[in-house]
């Protein structure tokens, strides 16, 4: 157990909506990372968050949004979902100065 | 785009046997690590190899990075139904900000 939490675990959603995937970081981690990860495939890079700012994104639309809180706790939205973000979705927690990160067991979303 | 290509992309062994899987990536990094997912769930971080190492041990993992072949090996000694899974590779790019970029992964299965 790595102390990440995911929810939901699993979402259903139909193309053009709108979900909000949530991740709570291990206790004492500053930084989230996001990543989408279709299926046979590895994680894709989306972006992390570090002390609430964004520290680095990877090659997704802008539709992918993010924040994180005060208390280090994470959201994705995506926004006009599409077929191809059927994927699961994992977060993962970290502190900045280290370089080994943390999964939550991850948020499998189905767009139909 | 990912970064690291593991090969084989599965592999099948008797318990007991050892299993090596490899990992190629494409730029200069500050390390590269190892990390097991099972069955579509969260990843669980294996081991860490900084740009500087050669080799190193982790239990019944051996890990050894070549940087002037960027390339890299998971050895697993001894193996066990339980390390059924699927096995990444992620390099922490020098100019990459902390993101991890990660390969398609090696799937492997353990038979008893």
């Amino acid at each position: 157990e790595t102390g990440v939490t995911q929810s939901p675990t699993h979402l259903i959603k139909t193309r053009g909506q709108q979900v909000t995937l949530r991740c709570s970081s291990q206790s004492g981690h500053n930084t989230v990372s996001w990543y989408q990860q279709a299926l046979g495939q590895g994680p894709q890079f989306i972006f992390q968050y570090y002390r609430e700012e964004e520290n680095g994104r990877g090659n997704f639309p802008p539709r992918f949004s993010g924040l994180q809180f005060p208390n280090y706790s994470s959201e994705l939205n995506v926004n006009a979902l599409e077929l191809d973000d059927s994927a699961l979705y994992l977060c993962a927690s970290s502190d900045l100065r280290e370089e080994t990160q943390y999964f939550g067991p991850g948020t499998r979303l189905l767009v139909l | 785009s990912q970064q690291g290509e593991e090969d084989p992309q599965a592999l099948s062994i008797q318990e007991g046997e050892n299993a090596t899987m490899n990992c190629s990536y494409k730029t200069s990094i500050n390390n590269l690590q190892w990390y097991r997912q099972n069955s579509g769930r969260g990843l669980v971080h294996l081991i860490l190899i900084r740009s500087n190492e050669r080799e190193k041990h982790s239990g019944r993992l051996r890990v050894t990075l070549d940087t002037s072949k960027k390339s890299s090996s998971l050895l697993i000694t001894a193996s066990r139904a339980a390390d059924t899974a699927s096995y990444f590779c992620a390099t922490d790019a020098m100019d990459s900000n902390y993101q991890l970029i990660w390969g398609a992964g090696t799937k492997l299965i353990i038979k008893p």
